[in-house]
Formats: C-alpha cells, sequence, structure tokens
C-alpha cells in the first residue's frame, strides 16, 4: 500500500522559472490539500480539493496554482518561483467520510535562488 | 475563526520524566482535535485524535490526551519519556463541516539524557 507519495523530494530551482510538485495518493480520498511548512509559521495551507476538478484557496495561496482532473493526483505548480517560496511543502489527504484526520506525504524540500 | 495555540515553541524533559504539551482552542462548540507528531525529515503522523467520545484518547507510542471543554484545553502527555519521542508536536482543529484542519505551531520536544 503506497499511501500518499511526493516526487520530487528535494528540489532546486531559480527564481522565475515554473516549478510542478507531484501528488499522488492511492487510497481514492476524496479530499487533498497542499500545505507549506516554514520556521516559526507552521503549516500553513496553500490549496485543497474536495473532489475532482474543485479546488479552494487556502491562506497562502498567491503565486501558486492546482488542478485536480484526477482523484488521486494533485500538483502544485509554482508558476514564477520566488525566494519567499522556498520552504518545505507537504501534501495530504482525506476520505470523505473520515473524522476530519488527515494524512500527510513525506514533503518537498524546495530551494529557490 | 477557528485558532490553536501551543504553549512552548521548545520543551525539554530528561528521559523517564513525563511529558505534558500543552494545547488551547478557540471555539466554544466541541470541535474534532488532533495531535501530530513530526520526526525529522518526515510528514506528519497522527498521534490521536478526539471526536467527542470519550474524554480522555490514547494514541499510539504511549501518548494520550484529555479533552477539557471548561479550559478549551487538549493537552498530550506520556507518563515515561524515551529518547524516541524527541520530534515536533502539533496540535490541531478542525471544526464540524468545515474542511479544513487548523494547525498550531508547533512545540519541538528534546528529550535530556
Amino acid at each position: 500500500d503506497a499511501g500518499i507519495t511526493q516526487s520530487p523530494r528535494y528540489k532546486i530551482t531559480e527564481t522565475g522559472r515554473q516549478v510542478t510538485l507531484m501528488c499522488h495518493q492511492t487510497w481514492s480520498h476524496s479530499y487533498m490539500f497542499w500545505y507549506r511548512q516554514d520556521l516559526g509559521h507552521g503549516l500553513r495551507l496553500i490549496y485543497y480539493s474536495a473532489a475532482a476538478d474543485i479546488t479552494d484557496k487556502g491562506e497562502v495561496p498567491d503565486g501558486y496554482v492546482v488542478s485536480r482532473s484526477k482523484t488521486e493526483n494533485f500538483p502544485l505548480t509554482l508558476e514564477s518561483a520566488t525566494r519567499s517560496q522556498t520552504s518545505v511543502y507537504f501534501c495530504a489527504s482525506r476520505g470523505q467520510r473520515s473524522s476530519y484526520e488527515q494524512y500527510f506525504g513525506p514533503g518537498t524540500r524546495l530551494t529557490v535562488t | 475563526a477557528q485558532s490553536v495555540t501551543q504553549l512552548g515553541s521548545h520543551v525539554s524533559v530528561s528521559e523517564g520524566a513525563l511529558v505534558l504539551l500543552r494545547c488551547n482552542y478557540s471555539s466554544s462548540v466541541p470541535p474534532y482535535l488532533f495531535w501530530y507528531v513530526q520526526y525529522p525529515n518526515q510528514g506528519l503522523q497522527l498521534l490521536l485524535k478526539y471526536t467527542s467520545a470519550a474524554t480522555l484518547v490514547k494514541g499510539i507510542n504511549g501518548f494520550e490526551a484529555e479533552f477539557k471543554k471548561s479550559e478549551t484545553s487538549f493537552h498530550l502527555t506520556k507518563p515515561s519519556a524515551h529518547m524516541s519521542d524527541a520530534a515536533e508536536y502539533f496540535c490541531a482543529v478542525s471544526d464540524l463541516g468545515d474542511d479544513k484542519i487548523i494547525f498550531g505551531k508547533g512545540t519541538r520536544l528534546h528529550i535530556l539524557p
């Protein structure tokens, strides 16, 4: 059971480049989430999706784009990366009928130079 | 809006001593409450959750938490700390009907030999 995976695990990119972080889950969970984790800020929600083709903004959506054409995938794109987007990014998912707990992927450490 | 406060960004305890990590939430209506643990370079793992059943919730690795409505608290405890408990711990809350979870800023637990 693969669960929830993220790729790449580590990425270094330059300011202004487009970067896509991938998230894949094998549980057929309805909900998927993208967070960023920064020292002093804890986890902040970027975007989330309640189902395929349904997405909504979280706390810090600016500079990010998401799509969800298939239930199992939820890619996060940085259209033009900035140094302030250097962070660790976590994807999470939860089922429709769960008691709201989310299950997390291993994270992607992104450095923007 | 719902909020979560974790008292102490760093807590140090001796091996074998009681672990107490504090969490307070803001909602007047009992929400869903969670504790997650994050080991270095890993994603978040669910330790335990409160979903309006028993007020004392037992989780993995010997941890437990007690929901106290009068104090709007959900403190995490473990009777005897082990070196392997060194990690960052996040308290989180979700209101009924809300798709999202709000995370506290985290408490890093250090275990002293």
